[in-house]
């Protein structure tokens, strides 16, 4: 199966910039790699979707290498509302197309 | 456009017994898929659904079991209930048509199962 590999906590401060990064490797092919965002007592939300190379949207970018077995949910300027769990999510690259999340990073934003 | 509904909320059962939970998706959506989320783990792939059909399953024993409805409507099955089932059991709906890939998914606020 595959596995994506996560830090399990991350610490700022208001308005710096966060970068998580995700390892996975056996990504399939056609795997898009997805990060969500958690407060407590409610399910996942959607930030970000991307294949490869940079893909940005109004809340957040997502950086991807060539090789594809990683990738980096960066916020930028972040603010207390952020403080959350982020997951990162890829297909497994089996044939049956499982969905394997990441174990989370939490991170804490400081006033 | 109304949000994936889960049901109930919270519940608690004693080891030994039975639960069924219940998620109606997006309007439209026809991929439903369920999480366990519990400190330790994380979140879990439990199974997904499509068109009626189970066409994924993680890594979970034959105790947990799922069906999908002809409305898209969705139920998860989880017999003789052990401690270690406690957990927040998500939903989520998706346009997630193929089998590879994984496209947005939308989540249900949970259900709380506590198994004492």
């Amino acid at each position: 199966l595959a596995k994506t590999t996560q830090p399990i906590s991350m610490d700022s401060y208001e308005g710096q910039e966060v970068n998580i990064t995700c390892s996975h490797n056996n990504i399939a092919t056609n795997d898009y790699i997805t990060w969500y965002q958690q407060f407590p007592s409610q399910g996942p939300r959607f930030i970000i979707q991307g294949y490869k190379t940079k893909v940005t949207n109004e809340v957040a970018s997502l950086f991807i290498p060539a090789d594809r077995k990683s990738s980096t949910l960066s916020l930028p300027r972040v603010s207390l509302s952020d403080t959350a769990v982020y997951y990162c999510l890829v297909g497994d690259g089996g044939s049956q197309g499982n969905l394997i999340f990441g174990k989370g990073t939490k991170l804490s934003v400081k006033p | 456009k109304a949000g994936v509904t889960q049901t109930p909320r919270y519940l608690i059962k004693t080891r030994g017994q039975q639960v069924t939970l219940s998620c109606s998706p997006i309007s439209g959506h026809r991929s439903v898929s369920w999480y366990q989320q519990t400190p330790g783990q994380g979140l879990q792939f439990l199974f997904e659904y499509f068109s009626e059909t189970q066409r994924n399953k993680g890594n979970f024993p034959g105790r947990f079991s799922g069906r999908q409805f002809s409305n898209s409507r969705s139920e998860m099955n989880v017999s003789t209930l052990e401690l270690g089932d406690s957990a927040l059991y998500l939903c989520a709906s998706s346009l997630r048509q193929g089998r590879m890939g994984t496209g947005e998914l939308f989540f249900g606020e949970g259900s709380r199962l506590t198994v004492l």
